[in-house]
C-alpha cells in the first residue's frame, strides 16, 4: 500500500536560514505529490504539486521542491526562513484517479528569532 | 480568503444534542469531501461526495450524517455524538469529479463534544 514518510516530527530553524522539509514516498509508480500548509486555527493550504511536468516545482511563499525518483523523495525546501512560516506541513500523495490522497503525519515547522 | 466557507467556525455539544456543520463553495468544484483532523494529527477523510452523490464513506459512525443539497452545499449533520468526536472537521473540494489530490479546504469548524 501507498505510504507517505515525513523525518521529523518537529523542525526548528532561525530567522533566515535554509528551511528544508524531508518526506518520502513508497511506491513503484511515481504518484501525483503534494505539499500543504495548515496555520494555527486554520484549514490546508496548497503549496505546491508535483504531476510529472518538471522534476522542480516552485509554489507559493518561496516553497520549492524537488521530486527525486531514485530516492523516492519529494523534500520541501525554502532558502530563507521567515516568521511567518511557522506551520505544519503535510507531505501528501496521490495514487491515481478513483483512489484517495494520503497525508503524511506532518511537520511542524518552528522559526527561531 | 478561503473559496470554501464553512460554519459554524466553533461549536459546542452535547451528547443528546443534534447540531449540524455547514459547507459551502462557489469555484463550481465537482467533488466535495468531509475530514476530520484532531490535534497533531494529518486529516482522516471520511466522506467523498461526487455530482452530489456519495462515493466514498470511510466506514463513519452513523452519528455523522452527510448530506449535499446541491453542488455548492455540503452538510454533515451530528447526533449523538461522544467526547472522542470532538476535533476540527474540515470540509474541501477538488475540481475533478472523482478523489484528487489537490484539494481546496475551508478553514474549519472546531467542534467540542461535552
Amino acid at each position: 500500500a501507498q505510504s507517505v514518510t515525513q523525518l521529523g516530527s518537529h523542525v526548528s530553524v532561525s530567522e533566515g536560514a535554509l528551511v528544508l522539509l524531508r518526506c518520502n514516498y513508497s511506491s513503484s509508480v511515481p504518484p501525483y505529490l503534494f505539499w500543504y500548509v495548515q496555520y494555527p486555527n486554520q484549514g490546508l493550504q496548497l503549496l505546491l504539486k508535483y504531476t510529472s511536468a518538471a522534476t522542480l516545482v516552485k509554489g507559493i511563499n518561496g516553497f520549492e521542491a524537488e521530486f527525486k525518483k531514485s530516492e523516492t523523495s519529494f523534500h520541501l525546501t525554502k532558502p530563507s526562513a521567515h516568521m511567518s512560516d511557522a506551520a505544519e506541513y503535510f507531505c501528501a500523495a496521490f495514487p491515481g484517479p478513483d483512489d484517495k490522497i494520503i497525508f503524511g503525519k506532518g511537520t511542524r515547522l518552528h522559526i527561531l528569532p | 480568503d478561503t473559496e470554501v466557507t464553512q460554519t459554524p467556525k466553533h461549536l459546542v455539544m452535547g451528547m443528546t444534542n443534534k447540531k449540524s456543520l455547514k459547507c459551502e463553495q462557489h469555484m463550481g468544484h465537482r467533488a466535495m469531501y468531509w475530514y476530520k483532523q484532531k490535534a497533531k494529527k494529518p486529516p482522516e477523510l471520511m466522506f467523498v461526495y461526487s455530482y452530489e452523490k456519495l462515493s466514498i464513506n470511510e466506514s463513519v459512525p452513523s452519528r455523522f450524517s452527510p448530506e449535499c443539497p446541491n453542488s455548492s452545499l455540503l452538510n454533515l449533520h451530528l447526533h449523538a455524538l461522544q467526547p472522542e468526536d470532538s476535533a476540527l472537521y474540515l470540509c474541501a473540494s477538488s475540481q475533478d469529479d472523482r478523489p484528487a489530490g489537490e484539494l481546496f479546504f475551508g478553514e474549519g469548524s472546531r467542534l467540542t463534544v461535552l
